[in-house]
């Protein structure tokens, strides 16, 4: 099983800054096979990332993903009071098919 | 528009079966493959099942043998057939949609259906 540990657990920041968020496998996980969503309380996950790098429709250019191997990221150039909730990395391959991270939450300093 | 509307969540004892469905409208059901994802109270995300546009299936290791994942592409739903349920399921149970093949992400989630498994 790949396992995904994201960091840090919490990040607090203020609107404007910029925000690194970390994503890391147990294995090597294709750029492909990688993604990241946003859940706000209440909501059910938003895809923002897909394929590592690629932003999903209608999702903000503040936002981007990189990485590769084992090491991947989201960052956020300008944080928007709406970009305060908690993200999710996602990998597929092998069993089980899909594994999430433990998640990283945003919040407001 | 993409919409995915999950029903059948309630409150079940330890042991009993609940069925799950998810009506899928504004896209070419038969031609997407769709999953089942959970989240427990307070907890992060975690895979359940999925199903491919030929009908192959998976599940994650924790329900392996107990739930049963289908499709009926004439009514355009989604289900997910639990038995043997625990405590440990307890949950709010998302179908999602697939990117497409090939591209396995979630781009389109449900609201949720919420499963309590307590005697």
């Amino acid at each position: 099983e790949v396992v995904l540990t994201q960091s840090p657990g919490t990040l607090s920041l203020s609107p404007g800054e910029r925000a690194t968020l970390s994503c890391r496998a147990s294995q090597s996980v294709s750029s492909s096979y990688l993604a990241w969503y946003q859940q706000k309380p209440g909501q059910a996950p938003r895809l923002l990332i897909y394929g590592a790098s690629s932003r999903a429709t209608g999702i903000p250019d503040r936002f981007s993903g990189s990485g590769s191997g084992t090491d991947f990221t989201l960052t956020i150039s300008r944080l928007e009071p709406e970009d305060f909730a908690v993200y999710y990395c996602q990998q597929y391959g092998g069993s089980p098919l899909y594994t999430f991270g433990q998640g990283t939450k945003l919040e407001i300093k | 528009e993409v919409q995915l509307v999950e029903s059948g969540g309630g409150l079940v004892q330890p042991g009993g079966s609940l069925r799950l469905s998810c009506a899928a409208s504004g896209f070419t059901f038969n031609t997407y493959p769709m999953t089942w994802v959970r989240q427990a109270p307070g907890k992060g995300l975690e895979y359940v099942s999925g199903i491919g546009t030929g009908g192959s299936t998976s599940y994650g290791d924790s329900v392996k043998g107990r739930f049963t994942i289908s499709r009926d592409t004439s009514k355009n739903t989604l289900y997910l057939q639990m038995n043997s349920l625990r405590a440990e399921d307890t949950a709010l149970y998302y179908c999602a949609k697939i990117y497409r093949s090939g591209s396995p992400f979630f781009d389109y989630w449900g609201q949720g259906t919420l499963v309590a498994v307590s005697s």
